[in-house]
């Protein structure tokens, strides 16, 4: 079973730039989750899907962070115009339905850079 | 909102020596609890989780928690620890009241073994 994908697996931008990254879930996974893991802290949950709709965005800047699910499938998270503080590692994670008994599955990040 | 602490950022063990990582939640309703582990340049791996029955919990790769209400702990231990057992651990909990399946992760706590 392949896990979950994220692309790009690094990237530098300036502030006030703008940057987008993909999440492809497990296949079959209905919920999806962007995370927001600055170094030295646990991750922060930014935003959750349950197929393409919108469950909790409560954490989501909403001011520059935007999230789409389309299709139900991939997912993007944009930060437009980005700013030093968004330096951090973004993790996407799925699980198969919305409740906490089941197991999230976690992609590998993206590591983000704002200079 | 639920809030965990995890006390020592950084731990180191001889290989072989006991592993013993802590971990305390913040609430009056005990919670759902989890311990995730985190091996550089990857996502998320989950080692276990207490949601209701037996308080001594086994997971992957012969780690082990146990829960204590008493003392609102669920601290993260192995008999003898290996190599491959350094990386980041992180507690995480979910309010059981929550439907969400949002969780909420402790800053972490580096594993170090030396051989």
């Amino acid at each position: 079973e392949a896990g979950v994908a994220q692309s790009p697996r690094y990237k530098i931008i300036e502030k006030r730039q703008s940057v987008a990254f993909w999440c492809n879930p497990i296949s079959g996974h209905a919920t999806l989750y962007w995370y927001q893991q600055i170094l030295g802290q646990g991750p922060k949950l930014l935003i959750q899907f349950q197929n393409n709709g919108v469950v909790d965005d409560s954490q989501l800047p909403k001011d520059r962070f935007s999230a789409e699910r389309l299709k139900g499938v991939d997912s993007t998270l944009k930060i437009q115009p980005a700013k030093l503080e968004d330096s951090a590692v973004y993790l996407c994670a799925s699980s198969l339905i919305v409740t906490v008994l089941y197991e999230q599955y976690f992609g590998p990040g993206t590591r983000l850079t704002v200079t | 909102a639920q809030s965990v602490t995890q006390l020592g950022s950084h731990v180191s063990v001889s290989e072989g020596a006991l592993v013993l990582l802590r971990c305390n939640y913040s609430s009056s309703v005990p919670p759902y609890l989890f311990w995730y582990v985190q091996y550089p340049n990857q996502g998320l791996q989950l080692l276990l989780k207490y949601t209701t029955g037996a308080t001594l919990v086994k997971g992957i790769n012969g780690f082990e928690a146990e829960f204590k209400k008493s003392e609102t702990s669920f601290h993260l231990t192995k008999p003898s620890a290996h190599m491959s057992d350094a990386a980041e651990y992180f507690c995480a909990v979910s309010d059981r009241t929550n439907t969400g399946n949002q969780f909420y992760f402790g800053t972490g706590t580096s594993l170090t073994v030396i051989p």
